[in-house]
């Protein structure tokens, strides 16, 4: 079973409209830490957040914010009043105590096009 | 500004070549990794390297191989590459300290013909 599951795989809106990404996760861990990162066209994934399994306040950035939940293993990020430059690819992420070497398990990303 | 490069952004190969992607990381970074990334299936992880010398199988390891003589430089060896490989490769470093995020390269988007 996928452990981290990102069930939208295109979601297209159109510019000032918010949206919320989805992503739910697997673990028996009671430590573990989630991730956003955000793949332009250009290709290279940039990170926008982490969080850890403790803190599950939300958090806000600017336009962007998340809202973990551990009840429903869910980790979502909304980005309000969207742009065309939000055009991307999202990847939420898992990394779990008994990951050597830091490695992350990744969902299969969501596609997100901002039309003007 | 740190950096993650990738030798090529794109590269074309025969079924049967043997492929390197080269990866340098000017962070002093001791992790270093290799992912494919395929539609739907988000980056899987093939190979990850710990320090100079020392590597780790990822998810996918099968037909791969790496290389990391110096902490910057880690390489990704396709023995004989099968159309199958036909995929973007992305590589990433990160420090050691648990659960930091790891910094990733713009990718090669490699066709086996």
């Amino acid at each position: 079973a996928q452990k981290v599951t990102q069930a939208q795989t295109e979601i297209s809106v159109v510019e000032k409209e918010d949206v919320t990404l989805d992503c739910v996760y697997e673990t028996r861990d009671t430590t573990y830490y989630l991730f956003w990162y955000k793949q332009p066209p250009s290709g290279e994934l940039v990170f926008l957040i982490r969080r850890n399994s403790f803190d599950e306040q939300n958090e806000i950035s600017g336009r962007y914010s998340w809202n973990f939940q551990k009840s429903t293993s869910s980790f979502n990020f909304t980005i309000t009043a969207s742009q065309v430059v939000d055009s991307a690819v999202y990847f939420c992420a898992l990394s779990e105590p008994d990951n050597a070497g830091n490695m992350l398990t990744f969902g299969g990303g969501t596609r997100l096009m901002v039309k003007p | 500004d740190v950096k993650v490069t990738q030798s090529s952004r794109y590269l074309v190969k025969r079924t049967g070549e043997k492929v390197f992607l080269e990866c340098v990381q000017d962070m002093d970074h001791e992790n270093m990794f290799w992912y494919r990334q395929d539609p739907g299936l988000g980056l899987r992880l093939i190979y990850f390297s710990y320090d100079v010398k020392m590597k780790e199988k990822g998810d996918i390891p099968e037909g791969y191989s790496v290389s990391r003589e110096k902490k910057e430089r880690f390489s990704l060896i396709l023995e004989s590459a099968s159309t199958n490989q036909t995929s973007m490769y992305l590589c990433a470093s990160s420090t050691l300290d648990l659960h930091n995020e790891q910094f990733f390269g713009p990718g090669t988007r490699l066709t086996v013909l």
